[in-house]
């Protein structure tokens, strides 16, 4: 089954602790991307990656780090967590982010609080 | 600067009655435009797209969306509308001017009443 998997879809941790959100696709899709989603704020990009090695700030990536080693993963790394970080965290890919027709898949969504 | 704009937080609608949920645009250039929807605790699905041609656009689940070009709008809607409907709906553009990223509505979550 075609699909895009995030690890953990929930977790607690405290201010300063690293962590790592995995996200895995299996379709081969060049592009992937990480979302955050909080209330009012709508969809708001972090990073995201047109192909292996090849990573690009979005809007809001200021705590954040990623990396595109491989093609099916993309995980995203909280150096040190901050309570301003707690929120609803997106995984989503494509076949393609530039001549391709946007239309994403999405993870099932990372919850994330930060004590 | 290219936004999109869901000028409502909330629809609410009578089962079997037709739907609409509002989005406008604002970017240089033809849009590329799109639909998702995200049902409870799950995340976002692709509904519909207009990149060119016929201004009514069929997609998924039994939704559609009109392209109005003067207006620039793109207006989601349904026939008769359905409780699993339910949902947090997001109009998103592709921002040409940003490496072809998508901007995104706020969202407009829809309540379907029996």
């Amino acid at each position: 089954e075609a699909q895009v998997t995030q690890n953990p879809r929930y977790l607690i941790t405290v201010t300063g602790k690293k962590l790592t959100v995995t996200c895995s696709q299996n379709m081969n899709h060049e592009y992937m991307s990480w979302y955050r989603q909080d209330p009012g704020l709508g969809l708001r990009q972090i990073y995201y990656s047109m192909n292996v090695e090849v990573t690009d700030k979005g809007d809001v990536p200021e705590g954040y780090k990623v990396s595109r080693k491989e093609k099916r993963n993309f995980p995203l790394i909280l150096e040190s967590p901050s309570p301003n970080q707690t929120s609803l965290y997106f995984c989503a890919s494509s076949l393609r982010g530039r001549e391709g027709t946007g239309e994403l898949f999405f993870g099932e969504g990372s919850r994330l609080t930060v004590l | 600067a290219q936004s999109v704009a869901q000028p409502e937080d909330q629809v609410n609608v009578a089962e079997g009655n037709p739907l609409t949920v509002k989005c406008t645009y604002s970017v240089s250039g033809n849009p590329y435009l799109f639909w998702y929807v995200q049902y409870p605790n799950r995340g976002l699905q692709f509904l519909l797209k207009y990149i060119t041609g016929d201004n009514l656009v069929k997609g998924s689940y039994g939704f559609e969306a009109e392209f109005n070009k003067s207006q620039t709008s793109f207006h989601l809607k349904k026939p008769s509308a359905l409780v699993s409907d339910s949902a947090l709906y997001f109009c998103a553009v592709r921002d040409l001017n940003s490496n072809y990223q998508l901007i995104w509505g706020a969202g407009t979550k829809l309540i379907i009443k029996p």
